[in-house]
């Protein structure tokens, strides 16, 4: 299995731009996180999705930031527009939720850096 | 909700030597404690996890131990390697029967063995 797929690996873009991460979740899983990591406030849950269907997006920060799940392979978070303080790496991970055992695994990041 | 605390911050250790990371938890109903190591440029991969039913779990050369009274669980690294330097994270959640709760992580510890 290739693990969580994350594009891109890095980004860097000015601010006022709109910024699309993407993700592969494990074949076979059937939930995704987003998570957002950085210095000041650590590894941060901001949505995820059981089924495709968002559960919890309490953490995305404000209405500049948006997630979506078409289908049980693809996931995108979007920002519009993009600030200085979103620069951060985000990290998405995917589980197979079945009871209390439940291990998500982390895709590899995606450096944002907003000028 | 919960909160969870992670200490030290930054441990360094010499090459055979043991390592322990402390975390405690805020909510009492919290029952699965996953460790995490990040390694640098990579997202977070699950080491070892405990749930509230037992008191130690051991794997190879590390080991988690749950204290439920006193709310606080830890990672023992024993006969530390230069690769085991990494950022270590702890994480809290609950499940109550067909749900559960968001991983809630801890800040980190930056973990470096010394050759």
């Amino acid at each position: 299995d290739a693990g969580v797929i994350q594009s891109p690996r890095h980004e860097v873009t000015e601010m006022g731009q709109e910024v699309t991460l993407r993700c592969k979740p494990i074949s076979g899983h059937n939930s995704l996180f987003w998570y957002r990591q950085t210095m000041m406030r650590g590894l941060e849950l901001l949505i995820y999705f059981n089924n495709n269907v968002p559960i919890d997006d309490s953490g995305m920060p404000e209405d500049r930031f948006s997630a979506k799940m078409p289908n049980a392979s693809f996931s995108t978070l979007k920002i519009q527009p993009s600030e200085p303080r979103d620069s951060a790496v985000y990290f998405c991970a995917s589980s197979f939720l079945a009871g209390v055992q439940e291990t998500q695994y982390f895709g590899p990041g995606t450096r944002l850096l907003v000028l | 909700g919960e909160n969870v605390e992670q200490h030290p911050s930054t441990l360094s250790v010499q090459e055979g030597d043991s390592a322990v990371i402390k975390c405690t938890y805020s909510d009492s109903a919290s029952n699965y404690f996953p460790w995490y190591k990040q390694e640098l440029g990579k997202g977070p991969q699950l080491i070892i996890d405990i749930r509230s039913n037992v008191g130690e779990k051991k794997d190879q050369r590390i080991a988690v131990t749950l204290n439920k009274t006193a709310k606080h669980f830890s990672l023992h690294i024993t006969e530390t390697q230069p690769e085991d330097s990494a950022v270590y994270f702890c994480a809290a959640r609950k499940y109550y029967g067909g749900s559960q709760g968001n991983l809630i992580f801890g800040k980190g510890t930056k973990l470096s063995v010394k050759p």
